[in-house]
């Protein structure tokens, strides 16, 4: 199975910070690699799909880059409702696996 | 718009099965694959396995073989997963998602094993 090293496990931020979260595959991927953002007692949602595709509906602050085995999420500036769980997941070969999540909270 | 409908929380005894659904709408039920996810404080975000509505092929994680079924009605455009021989280590919230790098998910369904 492909292990997602997700870093850091807990971020603390402001709103209007820049911040980066990092997900490392223990293969290439391949760019199959989504970001999910999760809030408490709901379901995950999509934010980036393939590395660097923004899903429909979801602010231009955030953006993907990566390739290969390494991955990043970037938000460009944080607003109030961005704090929650974020998690990677590669999809690049079956079973399909995640990261163990980065818990964005308010500094 | 897309949307999967789960079915209620269960609360289940140790050794019996249960089957969760996941009503989808929306969109045209054959021409996506749907995943079913587990998730646990402890063990974090897991991938159960994935169902071809169109053809009914399965794909399963080996850890969940044996104890995870997945269906699906074409006519009612519903999944189905079955959990056998249950114990309390499948007390999760379990989830459907469509598509290979799921895009829309159900709301979960919390399963609780417990006598």
């Amino acid at each position: 199975d492909i292990q997602m090293t997700q870093s850091p496990s807990l971020l603390s931020a402001s709103v209007g910070d820049r911040v980066t979260i990092n997900c490392k595959a223990s293969q290439n991927i391949n760019k199959y690699l989504n970001w999910y953002q999760q809030k408490l007692g709901e379901a995950p949602k999509l934010l980036i799909y393939n590395t660097n595709n923004l899903q429909t509906g979801i602010p231009s602050r955030f953006s993907g880059s990566g390739s290969g085995t390494d991955y990043t999420l970037t938000i460009s500036s944080l607003q109030p409702e961005d704090f929650g769980t974020y998690f990677c997941f590669q999809h690049n070969s079956w079973p399909d696996t995640f990261g163990a999540g980065t818990k964005l909270e308010l500094k | 718009q897309v949307q999967l409908q789960q079915s209620g929380a269960e609360l289940v005894k140790p050794g019996t099965s249960v089957k969760l659904s996941c009503k989808a709408s929306g969109y045209t039920f054959t021409s996506n694959h749907m995943n079913w996810i587990k998730q646990t404080t402890g063990q974090g975000l897991e991938w159960i396995g994935i169902i071809n509505p169109g053809s009914g092929g399965t794909s399963y994680n080996v850890k969940f073989k044996g104890k995870a079924t997945l269906t699906v009605d074409k006519s009612s455009s519903t999944a189905f997963m079955q959990l056998s021989s249950l114990t309390p280590e499948d007390s999760a919230v379990y989830y459907c998602a469509r598509n290979m790098g799921p895009d829309y998910w159900g709301q979960g369904v919390m399963v609780t094993v417990s006598s």
